[in-house]
């Protein structure tokens, strides 16, 4: 069974400061992890995804995560926050790059932007 | 470019009263996805579909069934609702390794 741990149901960070938001994963098989983003009143929107190969991953908006095996992390950072960044995230994973469409979201993380 | 498209975006249902959420893609999509949203929880699948015809439960199917007649439409129905079914719907489809959803549709069982 695949389980998603986000570290911190709400972070607050100013208008350039650096994003740190945290994700723990736990899955019986090489995992497939994501993290997607979901502003106000919409859905969710796909920032990054983690499948083999290079274990830092780049995505939209300026943010990566980097897959660390051995600590069971897949941490997101900006080096700068933006205002627009405000929005609540979730780490996701899947067994498999064919399987995401059974992902096991974390409990999310609202991130707020002061000026 | 409609990509996943939900119907209704909101709905207000009386204890009891049954419903069905549609949910259509364009994207010739094989997989399609059921979740729901409520605070502090994240999304938790419902139900799932890995063509027309194939369908099958996830963490939270009960007081939901499904069906795939084609591949573009995926139907969620609530067969006798109740208050803890109040929440946001999200349905999703997936193909080229990437997961599409839909606006969701807020559902207030009263």
């Amino acid at each position: 069974a695949q389980s998603v741990t986000q570290l911190g149901s709400h972070v607050s960070v100013s208008e350039g400061a650096l994003v740190l938001l945290r994700c723990n994963y736990s899955s019986s098989v090489p995992p497939y992890l994501f993290w997607y983003v979901q502003y106000p009143n919409q859905g969710l929107q796909l920032l990054l995804k983690y499948t083999t190969g290079a274990t830092l991953v780049k995505g939209i908006n300026g943010f990566e995560a980097e897959f660390k095996k051995s600590e069971t992390s897949f941490h997101l950072t900006k080096p700068s926050a933006h205002m627009s960044d405000a929005a609540e995230y979730f780490c996701a994973v899947s067994e498999g790059l064919s399987s995401n469409y059974k992902l096991t979201f974390g409990k999310g993380t609202l991130l707020t932007v002061n000026p | 470019n409609a990509g996943v498209t939900q119907t209704p975006k909101f709905q207000v249902l009386k204890t009891g009263q049954s419903m069905t959420l549609q949910c259509a893609q364009d994207m010739n999509h094989e997989y399609m996805s059921w979740y729901r949203q409520d605070p502090g929880m994240g999304l938790r699948l419902i139900h799932y579909s890995v063509g027309a015809g194939i369908t099958d439960q996830g963490e939270v199917p009960n007081g939901y069934n499904v069906s795939r007649s084609t591949t573009e439409d995926f139907p969620l129905r609530l067969l006798s609702a109740a208050p803890s079914q109040t929440s946001v719907y999200f349905c999703a489809s997936a193909g080229g390794g990437e997961a599409f959803f839909g606006q969701g549709t807020r559902l207030t069982v009263v």
